[in-house]
């Protein structure tokens, strides 16, 4: 399974953006970069995902480095309800369905 | 639509004892998973159905922990006897079998003590 490295902890103010990054320099070409997290005592919950374009929806926007190597979950106004943790999992879109999980990155939201 | 279900919420059971979990999956998912988080981790794939069909167990401790998922709709995932280390939240998550977002349930924290 291809891995992904992210730090530990993030640390940001309601109402401003926050870059969540991820380095995924193993990445192969069929692999899709999916983002979940994880609020206090919940299960996981489905973020955003692509492969090699930028992507938006209602909850976050994915910027996808060229090369494909790294990625950055963008949260445009961060509220206190976006403290979790945050996991970036790459996901073979030929076949395997299953999700890896690393450590992900705790983000902090101060008021 | 009802998400993931499953129960309990929370188990406490003492060491040597069996425990059972039990997870319905959002109707028409055909894919389910069970998940194991230990506290500051992310969570590990335990086992993934297809159907009923159990595609990928290479993580189940098989020496004590079984798992089914009959008829291909619930599943129940069993622990015989629990140790001390399976203290942890056992999580399941449905997805369609060509989809792309996995739905998790809220979990079931097991402490044994």
């Amino acid at each position: 399974d291809a891995k992904t490295t992210q730090p530990n902890s993030m640390e940001s103010n309601e109402e401003e953006p926050v870059h969540l990054p991820c380095n995924h320099s193993t990445i192969s070409g069929t692999d899709y970069i999916h983002w979940y997290r994880q609020l206090p005592s919940q299960g996981p919950e489905y973020v955003i995902h692509g492969l090699t374009s930028n992507v938006n929806n209602r909850m976050a926007s994915l910027a996808i480095a060229e090369d494909r190597k790294s990625s950055t979950l963008i949260l445009h106004r961060a509220t206190l309800r976006d403290a979790a943790v945050y996991y970036c999992i790459l996901r073979d879109g030929g076949g395997a369905q299953k999700l890896v999980f690393g450590q992900g990155t705790r983000l902090t939201i101060n008021p | 639509e009802a998400g993931v279900v499953q129960s309990p919420r929370y188990k406490i059971i003492e060491k040597k004892q069996p425990v059972a979990f039990w997870c319905n999956p959002i109707s028409g998912h055909n894919t389910l998973y069970w998940y194991l988080q230990n506290l500051g981790q992310g969570p590990e794939l335990l086992i993934r159905y297809e159907n009923e069909e159990a595609v990928d167990d290479s993580q189940l401790p098989k020496d004590r922990f079984s798992a089914e998922r009959l008829k291909g709709v619930d599943s129940t995932l069993k622990i015989q006897p629990a140790e001390l280390g399976d203290s942890a939240v056992y999580l399941c998550a449905s997805s369609p079998t060509s989809g792309v977002e996995a739905f998790f349930g809220q979990g079931t924290r097991l402490t044994v003590v």
